[in-house]
């Protein structure tokens, strides 16, 4: 079975710039998350779809960041304009339906951005 | 809001001994834990999920617990090897609607030849 795959895997641009990451879950997987994770800390919850709809975007600088998962498939991330705070790794995950309780997400490799 | 804590931040220990981790949170409501590993500019790996009715889980040489009413947690890992270094993150599934993994900081794990 394919794991979650991200795309690009490492991304330097200059601050005020854009930039988009690319996220394809496992094949059935109906929800998705992308997490950002400082040097140091913890991954911290982005943004939560389930299918192709928004559950929790609570934490996501809507200023700046935006998300979209069309079709209920892929998924990507957008920063515009980035800011020398987002420098992090970015994570995408899925899992099969997103039930508390009893199912495991799945992280892929992640998307390491450094805004100079 | 659920808060995960993690200690020791680092650990260094050498092949063939027994170990520890520790993870406290703030909120007992938990659907479950998971254990994950994270090697440098990799993802993470789940080790392990206690479902918040189970007690502990079991994984070849790893061993997690999980005391829902203290919020604790701990991964234990039996005769340390050097493939064993790496961060060790601790998340816990919590939140009404949609259900969310609040993350510890991790521990660094090296295990020294």
């Amino acid at each position: 079975e394919a794991g979650v795959a991200q795309s690009p895997r490492y991304k330097i641009i200059e601050k005020r710039q854009s930039v988009a990451f690319w996220c394809n879950p496992i094949s059935g997987h109906a929800t998705l998350y992308w997490y950002q994770q400082i040097l140091g800390q913890g991954p911290k919850l982005l943004i939560q779809f389930q299918n192709n709809g928004v559950v929790d975007d609570s934490q996501l600088p809507k200023d700046r960041f935006s998300a979209e998962r069309l079709k209920g498939v892929d998924s990507t991330l957008k920063i515009q304009p980035a800011k020398l705070e987002d420098s992090a790794v970015y994570l995408c995950a899925s899992s099969l339906e997103g039930l508390a309780g009893d199912d495991e997400q799945y992280f892929g490799p992640g998307t390491r951005l450094t805004v100079t | 809001k659920q808060e995960v804590t993690q200690i020791p931040a680092a650990l260094s220990v050498p092949e063939g001994e027994n170990l520890v981790l520790n993870c406290s949170f703030t909120d007992s409501a938990i659907y479950n834990l998971q254990w994950f590993r994270q090697d440098p500019g990799k993802g993470l790996t789940s080790l392990l999920l206690i479902q918040s009715s189970q007690r502990e889980q079991t994984s070849g040489r790893l061993n997690a617990s999980l005391d829902k009413s203290s919020g604790r947690s701990t991964l234990y890992i039996a005769a340390s090897q050097p493939g064993d270094s790496a961060t060790y993150l601790c998340a816990v599934e919590s939140g009404a609607g949609s259900y969310q993994l609040t993350f510890g900081k991790g521990t660094k794990l090296s295990v020294i030849p």
